[in-house]
């Protein structure tokens, strides 16, 4: 079972910051937080991923909690480009791991 | 520096026959994964794949098989096709990176429908 909590459905206007919630509370110490999102039919792109500390990069921003059970994934300036299911996975980063994948949220940008 | 490809793009077959499914990694990975995806569900770990050998499986009956080759390219094979096996096939590449595995990147998948 995924390890991760994620609102089904969000909207957000175009041009406003998109803030994406993910719960975690059995994060492990090792396991890293990692975003991917999925445009319709099309493979999972990956966004950032973070241990403990606020990671940005040039597609998003990822705020973790300091405790780190929980993850805001921040889309700065939204576009209707962004419209996909987003993805909350936590894992480790070790030899085998694998990524065990929840239903996601649909964050739908309108105009 | 080329991304993770899939073939074929759509395939279509009936139920009991066999389909095998390729993937290129990412230049500079030597590690696969396979993921099914359901329609309107998340991925599904099948196997992993490194230095040629199984790393690692999900819960997947034998009739799904796997193959990676000395360039780190690899093969998914299934057997006896049945109807639930319609999905999107997603590859994954990695590297190897200090205490394990970097990030995994995905192909853009292969459509498998099963009549």
């Amino acid at each position: 079972d995924a390890k991760t909590t994620q609102p089904p459905s969000m909207d957000c206007a175009e041009g406003r910051a998109a803030n994406l919630p993910c719960n975690h509370s059995t994060i492990s110490g090792n396991e890293y937080v990692y975003w991917y999102r999925q445009i319709h039919s099309q493979g999972p792109q990956y966004i950032i991923h973070g241990l403990k500390n606020n990671e940005t990069n040039e597609m998003a921003s990822l705020i973790i909690t300091e405790d780190r059970k929980s993850s805001t994934l921040i889309l700065p300036h939204a576009t209707l480009r962004d419209t996909a299911v987003y993805y909350c996975i936590v894992s480790p980063l070790d030899s085998n791991y694998q990524l065990i994948w929840g239903a996601g949220t649909k964050l739908i940008i309108k105009p | 520096e080329t991304g993770v490809t899939q073939s074929p793009t759509h395939l279509i077959k009936t139920r009991g026959q066999q389909v095998t499914l390729r993937c290129s990694s990412q230049s500079g990975h030597n590690t696969v994964s396979w993921y099914q995806q359901a329609l309107g569900q998340g991925p599904q770990f099948i196997f992993q794949y490194y230095r040629e050998e199984e790393n690692g499986r999900g819960n997947f009956p034998p009739r799904f098989s796997g193959l990676q080759f000395p360039n780190y390219s690899s093969e998914l094979n299934v057997n006896a096709l049945e109807l639930d096996d319609s999905a999107l096939y997603l590859c994954a590449s990695s590297r190897e990176a200090s205490g394990g595995l970097d990030t995994q990147y995905f192909g853009p998948g292969t459509r498998l429908t099963v009549l």
